[in-house]
């Protein structure tokens, strides 16, 4: 079966950097993608990994290892309004979207 | 552009009573999709349509029908409902179905059913 894991819910504090982990299996691989989702709100796109290596893009930064089956998304300078869901997803070879269920980031000043 | 909206943003219905769901685009994309999200649990994809006129199952179409009359419209459809299909409905859209198909979505529909 396909399956993402990432951690259920994270705590950090304001100002200071966190790492938010994916694993994966999946039939396939066509990129893995990074959304951000505030709570009640729809997700919105935060990265996008298709090769090896790290992504970086302002505060956010994000890692992929195809043959490790891993990613994870790095926020640095953490603000209250980072406080929210990361949603990890995989394309799939049938190019469907496989979601994780999300991790929440708790952040505390 | 709005983007991608949705109608209604909330609803309560009864068991056994139907409804359906809007969704809009206005950025010409092709490829549209229905997620239904529940706490602890990923985002599941229940019908997508890859172009006007067309539509496929999902991951979880069961209980569930689409129409993509127009290209800008997808509408998701529930017969009969049931409790179990308490949910935050998503619709999304994307201009291309392969790699690097980053997903547009609406606000999201709050859907409970007594």
């Amino acid at each position: 079966g396909q399956n993402i894991d990432q951690p259920t819910e994270m705590t950090a504090t304001e100002g200071a950097i966190v790492q938010i982990n994916c694993t994966y299996q999946t039939s396939g691989f066509n990129g893995l993608f990074w959304y951000q989702q505030h709570a009640g709100e729809a997700p919105t796109f935060l990265s996008y990994n298709v090769l090896d290596g790290l992504e970086e893009k302002g505060r956010f930064s994000s890692f992929l290892s195809r043959s490790k089956g891993y990613s994870y998304l790095l926020l640095k300078e953490l603000q209250m309004k980072d406080s929210a869901s990361y949603l990890c997803a995989v394309t799939d070879s049938n190019y469907q979207l496989i979601w994780g269920a999300g991790t929440k980031l708790i952040i505390k000043p | 552009n709005a983007g991608v909206t949705q109608t209604p943003k909330f609803r309560v219905l009864k068991t056994g009573q139907s409804m359906t769901l809007l969704c809009a685009q206005d950025m010409n994309h092709e490829y549209m999709y229905w997620y239904r999200q529940d706490p602890g649990m990923g985002l599941r994809l229940i019908h997508y349509s890859v172009g006007e006129g067309t539509t496929a199952k999902g991951e979880v179409p069961d209980g569930y029908n689409v129409s993509r009359l127009k290209k800008q419209n997808f509408l998701l459809g529930l017969e009969s409902a049931a409790p179990s299909q308490t949910s935050v409905y998503f619709c999304a859209s994307s201009n291309r179905l392969e790699s690097y198909n980053e997903q547009f979505f609406g606000p999201g529909t709050r859907l409970t059913v007594l």
